[in-house]
């Protein structure tokens, strides 16, 4: 089964400072990848995904991620960081159904 | 997000008692998961169902039941509950299994003391 790891466990950035958050992946065959945001009490939204194409998707709220298959990796990125992002951020991957990282909790000063 | 409902919000239960936690879409979506979210884990899968009557286990289904008489309904049952079983339990939903992300319901905050 395909299994997902998330590096950073708790990041705190100062509002506009750059975000990546990394994300690395198992899984020998063709996997289609999400990243998910959990906002404080709330239940978890689809932030991007990639399936195929341009391995550099875009999603909402100036979010975007990159695919780089020979690393195994989808790391999330944001150029520059409001206060509204802090929520925890969850990696997915799906081969056959969902599997989810351990999360990222994002915390951003104001 | 309002397309799928779990109930309770909360629940409060004994160790040992059994207990269902609902999940209702009105997407017609086939699939259908339940996922626990546990500090230091993130989500971990715990049933899923391709279609009504077809149910199958994920990552940690122990001591858990499901059913799907109905495409709308997926219930979750603890049969016996235990204080490891204390969690956040979140049902989701998606047209396919692979290709597009899931819809999330609101969760059920379970305490099992």
């Amino acid at each position: 089964a395909q299994s997902v790891s998330q590096h950073n466990h708790h990041v705190i950035l100062s509002e506009a400072a750059s975000l990546e958050l990394g994300c690395n992946y198992s899984y020998g065959g063709t996997v289609n990848l999400f990243w998910y945001v959990q906002y404080p009490g709330q239940h978890l939204q689809l932030l991007l995904k990639y399936f195929s194409g341009d391995p550099l998707v875009k999603g909402i709220k100036g979010f975007e991620a990159e695919f780089i298959k020979s690393k195994f990796s989808f790391n999330l990125r944001k150029p520059s960081v409001q206060w509204s992002d802090t929520a925890e951020y969850f990696c997915a991957v799906n081969a056959h159904d969902m599997r989810f990282g351990a999360g990222t909790r994002l915390t951003v000063k104001p | 997000d309002a397309g799928i409902t779990q109930s309770p919000r909360y629940k409060i239960t004994e160790t040992g008692r059994q207990v269902t936690l609902m999940c209702h879409q009105t997407w017609s979506h086939s699939y259908m998961f339940w996922y626990r979210q546990d500090l230091g884990h993130g989500l971990r899968l715990i049933y899923y169902s391709a279609a009504a009557d077809i149910t199958d286990k994920g990552e940690v289904p122990d001591g858990y039941v499901v059913s799907r008489s109905k495409t709308e309904n997926f219930p979750l049952t603890l049969e016996s509950a235990t204080r490891s079983q204390t969690s956040v339990y979140f049902c989701a939903s998606s047209e396919a299994s692979d290709i597009y992300g899931y819809t999330f319901g609101s969760g059920t905050r379970l305490t099992v003391v």
